[in-house]
Formats: C-alpha cells, sequence, structure tokens
C-alpha cells in the first residue's frame, strides 16, 4: 500500500477561490508527522505547514491550513483566497517515528496547482 | 539568516564516475536530509544525518554515501555512476528532529552520460 496518496495529479482553481489538495496516509506508528511543500517551477521545495499525530488542533499558517482527520487518515492542504503565485507542484510527506529514534520519511507524487486569473 | 546552500548546482559526469555533492545548512540546524528527485520515481529519501551521525537510511544501494561534519555541513557520494542516478538531488536542513520543519537547499541537478 501507498504511504502517502495524492489522488489529484493536477488541479486549475481561480485566482481568490479556495482550494483543498487532498492527501491521505498508511502508517501503523503511533508517532508520526505529516507536512506539505511547495515546489514552484525554479525548483526549490518550499516548507509550508506541519501537523504532529498528537497535536489537537488542526495546523494553520497563514492562507495555508491543514485539515486533519485522524481517523481517516487524512490530512488536506486547504489553501484559501488563492494567488497567481500559489501555481506550483505540492507535496504531501509524511514522518514516521520518534525524535529519538528510528525515523522514515516518504512523499507523495505531488499535484500540480494552477491558478486562472 | 542565509538559506540551506548546496553546491554545485549542475554536474555532468559520464558512468562509472564518482561524484560529491556538498551542503551547507542553515546556521543553527543541526539535521541534514537528503532527498533524490527524479521524474519517474519522484521524491524519495537517502538518508539523515544528525550531530556527525547517520540517523536513517532510505532504500539506496552503497554506492550512495553520505557523511556530516561538525559544522553540520554534509557531503553526499555516489559511486560508480549509473545513467538512472540522473536526478535532482535535494538537501534539507531542520533546526531538530522532532518537528522535522525542513528547509529545502535549491538542490543539485546530476546529468550521467
Amino acid at each position: 500500500a501507498q504511504k502517502i496518496t495524492q489522488t489529484q495529479p493536477g488541479m486549475f482553481v481561480q485566482e481568490k477561490e479556495a482550494v483543498t489538495l487532498d492527501c491521505t496516509y498508511d502508517t501503523s506508528d503511533p508517532s508520526y508527522g505529516l507536512f506539505w511543500y511547495k515546489q514552484p517551477s525554479s525548483g526549490e521545495m518550499i516548507f509550508l505547514i506541519y501537523q504532529g499525530s498528537y497535536d489537537q488542533q488542526n495546523a494553520t499558517e497563514g492562507r495555508y491550513s491543514l485539515n486533519f482527520q485522524k481517523a481517516r487518515k487524512s490530512a488536506n492542504l486547504v489553501i484559501s483566497a488563492s494567488q497567481l503565485g500559489d501555481s506550483a507542484m505540492y507535496f504531501c510527506a509524511m514522518r514516521e517515528g520518534s525524535a529519538g529514534g528510528y525515523q522514515k520519511v516518504t512523499f507523495g507524487t505531488g499535484t500540480k496547482l494552477q491558478v486562472i486569473p | 539568516k542565509a538559506g540551506v546552500t548546496q553546491t554545485p548546482r549542475y554536474l555532468i559526469k559520464t558512468r562509472g564516475q564518482q561524484v560529491t555533492l556538498s551542503c551547507s545548512p542553515i546556521s543553527g540546524h543541526r539535521s541534514v536530509s537528503w532527498y533524490q528527485q527524479t521524474p519517474g520515481q519522484g521524491l524519495q529519501f537517502l538518508f539523515e544525518y544528525f550531530s556527525e551521525t547517520q540517523r536513517n537510511k532510505g532504500n539506496f544501494p552503497g554506492r550512495f554515501s553520505g557523511r556530516q561534519f561538525s559544522n553540520s555541513r554534509s557531503e553526499m557520494n555516489v559511486s560508480t555512476l549509473e545513467l538512472g542516478d540522473s536526478a535532482l538531488y535535494l538537501c534539507a536542513s531542520s533546526l531538530n528532529r522532532d518537528r522535522y520543519e525542513q528547509y529545502f537547499g535549491p538542490g543539485t541537478r546530476l546529468t550521467v552520460t
């Protein structure tokens, strides 16, 4: 089974609208972290947001929020008020394991978001 | 504060050669991770170093190795290069290992001919 699944290879959104990028994960480890990265066409990976498995509240960072549904094993990224500069590849990733021990990191295949003026 | 730097940015090598890539993390960051990104396989974790010790390793052959120095700078070495090693190699640093907020460098684009 895929550890991280991003089912939307590509998406379009109108400028100023909100958009949700889907991510589901699979792990039996009680301690894990989920995060999202943005990769513009320039290639550099940009950290957006992080959610720990024990965090009670959904993570938010400016226009980005993570809709964490633990029972459903989903960690969807919500971008509010889309901007043209949001056009990029978006990767969901998971870190399994504890800080003091072995950790494993897995990335999803990505979703290409295009913002339409 | 300066970001993560990687050198060289572009590299062309021939099959059978070896290559060393360098990564300087953000000042104060102690964890450095390496990733390989290809169109076919996506982003794959290579290894992580923390306090000069390799903490994790992905599913790559022994031709891929790395090390971390006392100043947290890290190098990655690939020996006996194969055509399939052509990829973007990304280095990421983080302050510590628990929140894993990683900051990526621009990458080294390796082409093996």
